[in-house]
């Protein structure tokens, strides 16, 4: 069974860091492109983020543009987001997945985020 | 302010056929396929439509979807109760090398 399982959220203070992992199992990370998308309290979904299936190509949407950081580690199949100088505003859940506008496209059950003091 | 625009609501009657529409740009729809997700209350985003009017296998021929320029359209005919949910479109954008969410729209059904 194709299984995303997102890890690592919680509690944080504006500032902070907090490091989100994405656990694929099922399936090999390898071919796919990968994204992270979110969703504010009450909010509709926003992307955050994708990465390529070599790690190569990196994008970014412009409100996390030098404060978060995508990787992967193919090898384990894990994606991760790295998330620092993290504002009230980054408060959401989290969504890992797989090729969102591809035919194979999967999504993880989400993690939640809330950073405030 | 979403890239895509959606309507916020739609509604319809069991039975009844509704479209939600999504509109775009030349450097969004214009250029790129739309992905249709529709989402129930706590729960992740399931993938409806792929590539303007592809369905993954397991979701009903009841919904479909097309695009012309730069508008895209989710269709769903004999409307259930179960299909009360947010629908979302989605799309690359080109020029701003983002993927865009449209902004969602409710649908009830009456």
């Amino acid at each position: 069974e194709v299984q995303l399982v997102e890890s690592g959220g919680g509690l944080v203070q504006p500032g902070g860091s907090l490091r989100l992992s994405c656990a694929a199992s099922g399936f090999t990370l390898t071919p796919y492109w990968m994204d992270w998308v979110r969703q504010a309290p009450g909010k509709g979904l926003e992307w955050v983020a994708n990465i390529k299936q070599d790690g190569s190509v990196k994008n970014y949407v412009a409100s996390v543009k030098g404060r978060f950081t995508v990787s992967r580690d193919n090898a384990k199949n894990l994606v991760y987001l790295q998330m620092n100088s993290l504002r009230a505003e980054d408060t959401a859940v989290y969504y890992c997945a797989r090729e969102v506008l591809g035919g194979t496209a999967h999504w993880g059950q989400g993690i939640l985020v809330t950073v405030s003091s | 302010q979403s890239v895509l625009t959606q309507p916020p609501s739609a509604s319809g009657t069991p039975g009844q056929r509704v479209t939600i529409s999504c509109s775009g740009s030349r450097s969004n729809i214009g250029s790129n396929t739309v992905a249709w997700y529709h989402q129930l209350p706590g729960t992740a985003p399931k993938l409806l439509i792929y590539s303007d009017n592809q369905r993954p296998s397991g979701v009903p021929d009841r919904f479909s979807g097309s695009k012309s320029g730069t508008s895209a359209s989710l269709a769903i005919s004999g409307l259930q109760s179960e299909d009360e949910s947010d629908y979302y479109c989605a799309t690359w954008d080109g020029s701003l090398r983002v993927l865009v969410f449209g902004g969602g729209t409710k649908l009830t059904v009456l």
